[in-house]
């Protein structure tokens, strides 16, 4: 079964350093990705997704993530975080042939950015 | 707005108490979901309805139950839930059913069951 791993529960930073976040995933075929976020008392909202082409894929608020398919990887970077960026964040899976293309989750990463 | 309106927002409600849950999309799109956020815990996918037809229930215990009489609404009805069924209950819709759009998320319902 597709399973995704978060590996940080919570992270902690200061304004103006940068941030990765890893996701690792579990499925062997064809994937599309996504990352989400859930400002604190916010719906989950889309911060970017690959399907195909180029690996490194730009998101809203400057954020960016590059799937490396030799380690089933697709990383959350963000070369300078603000405070604004405290929330929780959500790798997610989907295949898009078989299985009704359902998203598997993570178990979601914290950020708490220190002004 | 995301375009998924979740009601109410907060429930609170005894174990023996019946409720229901809406959710409605005006967004076009022919796919909504229902999971289940718990703290500390990966979002649960728990029922998928694709053209009105539930096409997956992820093992859910029998004292939820759907229902999606349209394409734009979605229901969760409850019945003798147990405290460990308080969590987020979290509707979603996608234009298809094969993953390729990404999900809307509406705001959530925050149940407690006491």
């Amino acid at each position: 079964a597709q399973s995704v791993s978060q590996h940080n529960h919570h992270v902690i930073l200061s304004e103006a350093a940068s941030l990765e976040l890893g996701c690792n995933y579990s499925y062997g075929g064809t994937v599309n990705l996504f990352w989400y976020v859930q400002y604190p008392g916010q719906h989950l909202q889309l911060l970017l997704k690959y399907f195909s082409g180029d690996p490194l894929v730009k998101g809203i608020k400057g954020f960016e993530a590059e799937f490396i398919k030799s380690k089933f990887s697709f990383n959350l970077r963000k070369p300078s975080v603000q405070w604004s960026d405290t929330a929780e964040y959500f790798c997610a899976v989907t295949s898009p042939s078989g299985n009704t293309g359902k998203l598997i989750f993570g178990q979601g990463t914290t950020l708490q950015v220190k002004p | 707005e995301t375009g998924v309106t979740q009601t109410p927002r907060h429930l609170v409600m005894g174990m023996t108490n019946k409720k229901s849950l809406k959710c409605e999309q005006h967004l076009g799109h022919n796919a909504m979901y229902w999971y289940k956020q718990s703290a500390k815990k990966p979002l649960e996918l728990m029922f998928v309805y694709n053209f009105k037809e539930q096409t997956e229930n992820n093992s859910v215990p029998s004292r939820f139950s759907p229902e999606c009489p349209n394409s734009s609404h979605l229901f969760l009805h409850l019945h003798t839930l147990q405290p460990e069924d308080s969590a987020l209950y979290l509707c979603a819709s996608s234009q298809g059913s094969t993953g390729n759009y990404g999900y809307t998320f509406g705001s959530g319902t925050r149940l407690t069951v006491v």
